[in-house]
């Protein structure tokens, strides 16, 4: 899996846009990139994943600079339940190679009232 | 749909014995994870199981074991325990792993803690 590097901690204030930026810059041309975040305590929850174009869903948007090398996940309008840590990960679409997802450190997102 | 069950939620083992976590994944779900979730460590990979058969495992000793039986339900088991076994194990499941479908957009249970004396 290409390795990622994410800001530790990001703050946003509650209704507005969280975008939370992911470094990619190995990525291979059949890796995708997945988000995943866990809200405390909880089980990690799968997000979004896209390959080179804009991704949308009804959680979240995720966009991918044209060279692939970042992206960058959008909550269009960040609530307080959206408090959590994020993770981005970078693998190929069927696990190939070493399986189980690799989480990173992930960004700690706090959304302020 | 139901999601992924883990059960028990809590636990409490002392040192050296052993124990058993059990998770029911996503009805139709065939591929199961296991992962452990420290502080220290972060989330990492215990093993995969598909079709009952162990497909993958993670860097941890003998003492983690798995199985996964025909109705797709797992079972992980940890023998002999250590103070540094305390986590939370977690379960996730997905559509299919082999043809490359879906592996990576796995299904997490909450979690079972187990906290070692």
């Amino acid at each position: 899996d290409a390795k990622t590097t994410q800001p530790t901690s990001m703050d946003c204030a509650e209704g507005r846009a969280a975008n939370l930026p992911c470094n990619h810059s190995t990525i291979s041309g059949n890796e995708y990139v997945y988000w995943y975040r866990q809200i405390h305590s909880q089980g990690p929850q799968y997000i979004i994943h896209g390959l080179k174009n804009n991704e949308t869903n009804e959680m979240a948007s995720l966009i991918i600079t044209e060279d692939r090398k970042s992206s960058t996940l959008i909550l269009p309008h960040a609530t307080l339940r959206d408090t959590a840590v994020y993770y981005c990960i970078v693998r190929q679409y069927s696990g190939g190679g070493a399986d189980g997802l690799t989480f990173g450190k992930g960004t700690h997102l706090i959304i302020q009232p | 749909k139901a999601g992924v069950t883990q059960t028990p939620r809590y636990l409490i083992k002392t040192r050296g014995q052993q124990v058993t976590l059990s998770c029911s994944p996503i009805s139709g779900h065939r591929s199961v994870s296991w992962y452990q979730q420290t502080p220290g460590q972060g989330l990492q990979f215990l093993f995969e199981y598909f079709s009952e058969t162990q497909r993958n495992k993670g860097n941890f000793p003998g003492r983690f074991s798995g199985r996964q039986f025909s109705n797709s339900r797992s079972e992980m088991n940890v023998s002999t325990l250590e103070l540094g076994d305390s986590a939370l194990y977690l379960c996730a499941s997905s559509l299919a792993r082999d043809r490359g479908q879906s592996y990576n957009e796995q299904f997490f249970g909450p979690g079972t803690r187990l906290t070692v004396l």
